[in-house]
């Protein structure tokens, strides 16, 4: 398997626009997990999936947040619209059964 | 809610050394303890899951333990390398009802050659 797969790997945007953000699990996983990292509060939970379900949102920082699962082997991180502080690393990770947990490379978003 | 912590923050050895990374969490009713690797720009590196009703993993040079009365994990370095400079990364998780994971800060270690 090729891993979780994220794209873009880099996003650079102004203030303002759309910014949308897309996952590939490890097929056959059945939980999908969407993290922030940034310098200031380290790596944080935004939104988990289980079985294309959103079960938990909490993390999520404002409206200008959305998640998607369509199907078991895409999802999509959506921010409108974009704000400087949104600068961070977004990753995406899956599991079975929501014990290990497999990142993948992330997505250095940037918000100028 | 559960809360990780990893101490130190940072730490410097010379190569060859044995080395012990700590990790404290609140909730001792884990499921399991990740041990992550960072490298500088990189995502994050699965090196050691311990399941609840483990004690301890091994791989190569590397041995992770989990204590969950005392709500502790140590990921132990045998013969430290310079590529193994990275920022190490403890998550606790699943608990109770929440499925994710929680992160420690991580532990920034340099080897020196």
């Amino acid at each position: 398997d090729a891993g979780v797969i994220q794209s873009p790997r880099h996003e650079v945007t102004e203030m303002g626009q759309e910014v949308t953000l897309r996952c590939k699990p490890i097929s056959g996983h059945d939980y999908l997990f969407w993290y922030r990292q940034t310098m200031m509060r380290g790596l944080e939970l935004l939104i988990y999936f289980n079985n294309n379900v959103p079960i938990d949102d909490s993390g999520m920082p404002e409206d200008r947040f959305s998640a998607k699962m369509p199907n078991a082997s895409f999802s999509t991180l959506k921010i409108q619209p974009s704000e400087p502080r949104d600068s961070a690393v977004y990753f995406c990770a899956s599991s079975l059964n929501s014990y290990e947990q497999y990142f993948g490379p992330g997505t250095r978003l940037t918000v100028t | 809610k559960q809360e990780v912590t990893q101490i130190p923050a940072a730490l410097s050895v010379p190569e060859g050394e044995n080395l012990v990374l700590n990790c404290s969490f609140t909730d001792s009713a884990i499921y399991n303890l990740q041990w992550f690797r960072q490298d500088p720009g990189k995502g994050l590196t699965s090196l050691l899951l311990i399941q609840s009703s483990q004690r301890e993993q091994t791989s190569g040079r590397l041995n992770a333990s989990l204590d969950k009365s005392s709500g502790r994990s140590t990921l132990y370095i045998a013969a430290s390398q310079p590529g193994d400079s990275a920022t190490y990364l403890c998550a606790g998780g699943p608990s109770g009802s929440a499925r994710q994971l929680t992160f420690g800060s991580g532990t920034q270690l340099t080897v020196l050659p």
